[in-house]
């Protein structure tokens, strides 16, 4: 199993609160992916990274933020979390950008905005 | 931008019958990877198999097999002789070309396997 750990697992808190999720990986890897699972939606790319301080958006962004000052930690952050970002949220590693390499995820986030 | 259209929302057989996920893509360009994960009760995802665009070879993993056609943009997996170990939500998801930077996900297609 690729080197990947997420915290916290399961988290709850409440709307306008601010929140941080971090993944943690021990393989060097230099990208790094943050998703959300929504039922009838798969999974959808937040935001990446592709090394140290470089980050960019993905499909659905709006509302989250994200750091990465050492090549292996990875933070999603919810500025002031609202009910609709309520959902499962996984990190994924690549060892390079190239198409025909899979990403590997880690076992996810369970986040709940009440 | 890519798509895949994963039409199974949920699939419910008995323990060794065959059952085929389908899996349908859009792309514009002409070199992709197609990959499908498994993601069991548990939770979390486990790459499962990864196919190019130029490799139109069905590919057989022990009960797993995978047909790949480009005629008809599919990526379909077979689990022959299921078990009740295969009961997962199964994800199809495509990358084009340089960019595994916008690997699009179908919304999965969740099978049970009842004994």
């Amino acid at each position: 199993d690729a080197g990947i750990t997420q915290s916290p697992r399961h988290k709850v808190t409440e709307t306008g609160t601010p929140v941080t999720l971090r993944c943690h990986q021990t393989e060097n890897h230099r990208y790094m992916y943050w998703y959300r699972q929504d039922p009838g939606h798969g999974l959808r790319l937040i935001h990446y990274s592709y090394g140290v301080k470089d980050t960019d958006k993905g499909e659905v962004s709006d509302g989250y933020s994200v750091s990465r000052s050492k090549t292996e930690d990875f933070l999603l952050t919810l500025e002031s979390a609202t009910s609709s970002q309520t959902s499962v949220y996984f990190c994924a590693i690549s060892e390079s950008s190239n198409s025909n390499q899979p990403q590997h995820f880690g076992d996810g986030t369970r986040l709940s905005i009440l | 931008a890519q798509k895949v259209t994963q039409a199974q929302t949920e699939i419910s057989v008995v323990e060794k019958e065959d059952v085929t996920l389908d899996c349908v893509y859009e792309t514009r360009d002409t070199t992709y990877y197609l990959f499908w994960y498994k993601q069991p009760p548990s939770g979390e995802l486990v790459f499962l198999i990864r196919r190019n665009s130029f490799d139109e070879q069905n590919e057989i993993s022990g009960r797993y097999s995978w047909n790949f056609q480009k005629s008809t943009s599919s990526f379909n997996f077979t689990i022959t002789a299921s078990q009740v170990v295969d009961s997962a939500v199964y994800f199809c998801a495509l990358s084009e070309r340089w960019n595994n930077n916008d690997m699009r996900f179908g919304a999965g297609t969740r099978l049970t396997v009842k004994p």
